[in-house]
């Protein structure tokens, strides 16, 4: 049974570039969220997908936006991109939305590094 | 902002001594405590998810306990042992699966 996935592990873009990160959630998982962990923070929440609409959202600028298709992958786009956007993303999957004792199950990241 | 606290950030610890962490969150509207193990180059791996106050949950050599009335939870870690070493997060959901990470303790087992 694969685990969560994302695409590509690493990407170098350059400011002002926009760039799209991709994810596949565990089999049998419908709702995926979507971190921002910045060098020496915790993760940071961007927005949650479910039913292909985002449920909920953290404090991110419109810049973030995201998608969910109906195989339940999903993708974060990131506009007009910041050297501050510099960090690693996660995607992270669930069973189901609105329940908070539902564990989430992690990707291994995409490396994002804008110069 | 929700401010979810862990502490302390680092720890080196020499290989067969118990160790403990703390993760303290607001004690209002409380939903659920979850712990986290993440090794370097890997995903972040659910430990223990804690919902009632005065819960205790053991894994292996891995516990942690829970008290929300106070808003803290604590992770032991007994007889550490080198493959423990890893950053260890706590996460606080909030309105639905609206989770607010702890910035982790970096846990180094000295073999």
């Amino acid at each position: 049974d694969a685990g969560v996935t994302q695409s590509p592990t690493h990407l170098i873009k350059t400011r002002g570039q926009q760039v799209t990160l991709r994810c596949s959630p565990k089999s049998g998982h419908d709702t995926v969220s979507w971190y921002q962990q910045a060098l020496g923070q915790g993760p940071q929440f961007i927005f949650q997908y479910y039913e292909e609409e985002e449920r909920q959202r953290g404090n991110f600028p419109d810049r973030f936006s995201g998608h969910q298709f109906p195989n339940y992958s999903s993708e974060l786009n990131v506009n007009a991109l910041l050297l501050g956007d510099s960090a690693l993303y996660l995607c992270a999957s669930s069973p189901t939305t609105g329940g908070s004792s539902y564990e989430q199950y992690f990707g291994p990241g995409t490396r994002l590094t804008v110069t | 902002i929700l401010n979810v606290e862990q502490s302390p950030q680092s720890l080196h610890v020499q290989e067969g001594d118990s160790t403990n962490f703390t993760c303290s969150f607001p004690s209002s509207n409380f939903y659920a405590l979850h712990w986290y193990r993440w090794e370097t180059a890997k995903s972040p791996e659910a430990l223990f998810v804690m919902t009632l106050n005065g819960d205790e949950k053991k894994k292996g050599r891995i516990s942690a306990t829970l008290n929300t009335k106070e808003g803290y939870s604590y992770l032991y870690i007994k007889g550490s042992q080198p493959e423990d070493s890893a950053t260890y997060l706590c996460a606080f959901p909030r309105t639905g699966n609206q989770f607010y990470f702890g910035t982790g303790t970096s846990l180094t087992v000295i073999p």
